[in-house]
């Protein structure tokens, strides 16, 4: 039984050039969580996808966008990259009805923004 | 609004000593509260969570936390630590019925032989 994959592993961009992040969520997952973890910092959530529409959204500017496909994977995309953008990027997993609302990690995409 | 407080963001025990890692939280409705542990290049790994069932909690390699309202802490303890128990630890909150987590700032633990 797969968990939460994430790729890339490592990225490098450029500041003004945009970045798009994938992840595929545990099986029998429907929902699809992202965080930013800066350096030194706990994650912070970003948003949140569920049947493919964007359900919850965290303090963060529209730069952010994701998407999520019928097969529950997901996408995050950053625009405009500013060297505070470099982080992990944490992508978690659910189902939307579970009790207790566990949500399982994946090991993160690392961004850094030169 | 929800929210963790992590004191001591270093904490350093010496091997087979006792550990304890304080996390108060604020939240709005009954929560949910969660421990997770960050291992150096490795993702997020659940210990153990309170889902108003029973107030002691036991989790995964000999950890337990103990929920307490009146105090809104859910401190995190093992009574012997390992080196293999050097890592990040993050306390976090859930509150009930909106599904996005709240994270502390984390306490990163080092286990001296």
């Amino acid at each position: 039984d797969a968990g939460v994959t994430q790729s890339p592993t490592h990225l490098i961009k450029t500041r003004g050039q945009q970045v798009t992040l994938r992840c595929s969520p545990k099986s029998g997952h429907d929902t699809v969580s992202w965080y930013q973890q800066a350096l030194g910092q706990g994650p912070q959530f970003i948003f949140q996808y569920y049947e493919e529409e964007e359900r919850q959204r965290g303090n963060f500017p529209d730069r952010f966008s994701g998407h999520q496909f019928p097969n529950y994977s997901s996408e995050l995309n950053v625009n405009a990259l500013l060297l505070g953008d470099s982080a992990l990027y944490l992508c978690a997993s659910s189902l939307a009805l579970t009790p207790g609302g566990e949500q399982y990690f994946g090991p993160g995409t690392r961004l850094t923004v030169t | 609004a929800q929210s963790v407080t992590q004191l001591d963001s270093h904490v350093s025990v010496s091997e087979g000593t006792p550990v304890l890692l304080r996390c108060n939280y604020s939240s709005s409705y009954s929560p949910s509260l969660f421990w997770y542990v960050q291992h150096p290049n490795k993702g997020l790994q659940l210990l153990l969570k309170y889902t108003s069932a029973a107030t002691l909690v036991k989790g995964i390699n000999g950890f337990e936390a103990e929920f307490k309202k009146s105090e809104t802490s859910f401190h995190l303890t093992k009574p012997s630590a390992h080196m293999s128990d050097a890592a990040e630890y993050f306390c976090v909150v859930r509150s009930y019925g909106n599904n996005r987590l709240a994270f502390g700032k984390g306490n990163q633990v080092v286990v001296i032989p």
